[in-house]
């Protein structure tokens, strides 16, 4: 268990507006990801951070931003949410050393309409 | 970016049945991991890989790294209920902090 919190768990939204979803820690790890997770695609990498305030982007990173202004914490933001956002966002953590291991959140589920 | 491609995407056994799934890649990794996901929750890890031609067991469960390191196998042996989910391979495309790459997933639906 790596302590990680996402919130919300569940969000409706509608097309235009902006969303922002939060991931906290609390075992102090350096890197943290965002990912989504869609049917037949399985888990895709949005933004990674490998400390504060220096962020990349993933496989999937158009239309998203994020920032990391303390190390326990990770914001996914969605300036204008389209319905192609629908999805369920995870959040991990790499454990430290080198076993490649990321610790997962337990998902953020949002709905565009 | 490298692709994992997962098989089978899905499986309907019965309990007691043992359960085999692949992954492979176009390119070589250096650690291959796997993680089971239950509805509602997180990937959670179940082995990860270090070496080429490793075998490793956690339980009923065992994983092999291919040796051309570009393919890694999953077994359980003696399905029970709760081993009802979905399993991803994972690897690191690059030097690991960058985040893994997943496959698809192999759905696994146990009948009673």
């Amino acid at each position: 268990d790596a302590g990680i919190t996402q919130s919300p768990r569940h969000k409706v939204t509608e097309t235009g507006t902006p969303v922002t979803l939060r991931c906290h820690q609390t075992e102090n790890h350096r890197y943290m990801y965002w990912y989504r997770q869609d049917p037949g695609h399985g888990l895709r990498l949005i933004h990674y951070s490998y400390g504060v305030k220096d962020t990349d982007k993933g496989e999937v990173s158009d239309g998203y931003s994020v920032s990391r202004s303390k190390t326990e914490d990770f914001l996914l933001t969605l300036e204008s949410a389209t319905s192609s956002q629908t999805s369920v966002y995870f959040c991990a953590t790499l454990s430290p050393g080198d076993t490649g291991e990321l610790f997962f959140g337990e998902g953020s589920r949002l709905t565009v309409l | 970016g490298q692709q994992l491609n997962q098989s089978p995407q899905s499986m309907f056994i019965q309990e007691g049945e043992d359960v085999s799934m692949n992954c492979t890649s176009s390119s070589i990794f250096n650690t291959w991991l796997w993680y089971k996901q239950d509805p509602g929750e997180g990937p959670v890890l179940l082995i990860a890989l270090y070496k080429a031609g490793e075998l490793t067991s956690n339980g009923r469960l065992t994983a092999q790294f291919g040796i051309t390191r570009k393919d890694s196998f999953l077994n359980i042996s003696a399905s029970i209920p709760s081993d009802v989910g979905i399993y991803f391979c994972a690897g690191p495309p690059g030097g690991g902090a960058d985040g893994l790459t997943f496959g698809k997933g192999t759905h696994l639906i146990i009948q009673p």
